[in-house]
């Protein structure tokens, strides 16, 4: 199994639509990520959470909120999705102290 | 803000080849500097990272970079290529902890035979 697990792999869904992305670890890693890629942008980061009760917001985190329900699970959340956030986002976390990021394979969502 | 600058979106290299991808990096302090690679329909694998000491660093299938502070560069290198190599490849810059990395736009490498 993977240690970074996003749920579901590819979406596609309606504008206007609510919609929450998953993301479950095995690493035992407090620090957990939500990035967006976006093709000739590369990765950006969306939020971002140290520990259960810590949520930061990253470089582009308007349209989008999140929740960290345990340690080892954070949801990314889409309001009222529009095309513009058709993208690949990926999770990632780390343990802070190595402070190399694993991925997760990806989730391709697309907003019609 | 750090920045990270890939200047080249794609790169075509026969294989057996010498390959380097370059990255320029924008930071205030001493940089943590990473690269990725990410192959179709798959999440990113760490190739190397630097955070200081031995400016030349090795990495995992044959890659290493080189950080040179006065040009703010930390170029990828790979002596022979292998079509297994064709890929996307991130640049990446991380604070003061390692962490929120800020990554480069990427290098679309293609292998030709």
């Amino acid at each position: 199994d993977a240690d970074v697990t996003q749920t579901p792999r590819n979406r596609i869904t309606k504008t206007g639509k609510r919609i929450m992305l998953e993301c479950s670890q095995t690493k035992g890693h407090d620090r957990m990520y939500w990035y967006r890629q976006d093709p000739g942008l590369g990765l950006r980061l969306i939020y971002y959470s140290f520990d259960v009760k810590d949520i930061n917001k990253g470089e582009i985190s308007d349209g989008y909120s999140v929740s960290r329900q345990a340690q080892a699970k954070f949801s990314l959340s889409l309001e009222s999705a529009i095309p513009n956030q058709t993208a690949l986002y990926f999770c990632a976390t780390s343990d802070g102290t190595q402070a190399e990021a694993f991925f997760g394979q990806g989730t391709r969502l697309t907003v019609v | 803000a750090q920045s990270v600058t890939q200047p080249d979106i794609h790169i075509t290299v026969s294989e057996g080849a010498s390959l380097e991808l370059r990255c320029n990096y924008s930071y205030g302090a001493t940089p943590y500097l990473f690269w990725y690679v990410q192959s179709p329909g798959q999440g990113l694998q760490l190739l190397l990272k630097y955070f200081s000491g031995d400016t030349l660093v090795q990495g995992i299938k044959g890659f290493e970079a080189e950080f040179k502070r006065s040009q703010s560069s930390f170029n990828l290198r790979k002596p022979s290529v292998h079509w297994s190599d064709a890929a996307e490849y991130f640049c990446a810059v991380g604070d003061e902890y390692g962490n929120k990395l800020v990554f480069g736009a990427g290098t679309i490498l293609r292998v030709k035979s």
